[in-house]
């Protein structure tokens, strides 16, 4: 099993571009999830879905998308790149409402 | 507002010695709380989950306790070794439709040889 898998590792963009970053999962879970996190802080959650199909807002969903077309795939877009995206961004994924699982980041730096 | 506090933000210990790490949390209604471990690159890792009821967890090296009167909860270690070197970060589920998780900064915990 390779759990939660994360690609790209680490992104440069130029301020106003847009990308996808890609979350896969070969657990069966429902539940997966984005989060960023930010020095000093704990992490954040972006948008989460609790299965195919379905998206929900988290904590600070503004500026970015999601969608969940397969059941093991969590994409996470941002359509105009701005300076405050720059972060580490981490999938996670779960069996229902138990402990989550995390992928090993995205480093993404905005310029 | 739910918060989770924890303490200190960061430690220094040598080898072989014993640390006790601290999170404090207002989250209402509670349903659970879980300590992770973060190494440095990587993504957070499930060390111990307490429900309501349960107030001593261990996980090897790894005791958690929680205290849900007082809303404390504590990670010690014991016999540290140099590959504890992580951030240990305390998580707060909050009960509802979606149980929100709710995540304190974490303590980074250097451990020197």
């Amino acid at each position: 099993n390779a759990g939660v898998t994360q690609t790209p590792k680490f992104r440069v963009l130029k301020t106003g571009q847009s990308m996808t970053l890609l979350c896969a999962q070969d657990m069966n879970h429902e539940y997966m999830y984005w989060y960023r996190q930010d020095p000093g802080m704990g992490l954040r959650l972006i948008h989460y879905s609790v299965g195919e199909g379905t998206t929900a807002k988290g904590e600070v969903p503004d500026g970015y998308n999601v969608s969940r077309l397969k059941k093991q795939n969590f994409l996470l877009g941002l359509e105009s790149a701005a300076p405050s995206q720059t972060s580490v961004y981490f999938c996670a994924s779960s069996y229902g409402q138990e402990t989550q699982y995390f992928g090993p980041g995205t480093r993404l730096l905005v310029l | 507002k739910n918060q989770v506090e924890q303490s200190p933000q960061s430690l220094i210990i040598l080898e072989g010695k014993n640390c006790t790490l601290q999170c404090n949390y207002t989250v209402s209604p509670f349903s659970n709380l879980r300590w992770y471990k973060q190494d440095t690159g990587r993504g957070p890792v499930s060390l111990t989950i307490m429900t309501f009821s349960e107030n001593t967890k261990s996980n090897g090296r790894y005791t958690a306790t929680l205290d849900a009167d007082t809303k404390q909860s504590s990670l010690h270690i014991t016999a540290s070794q140099l590959s504890d070197s992580a951030s240990y970060i305390c998580v707060v589920s909050a009960r509802g439709g979606y149980n929100k998780l709710i995540f304190g900064a974490g303590t980074r915990l250097a451990v020197h040889p």
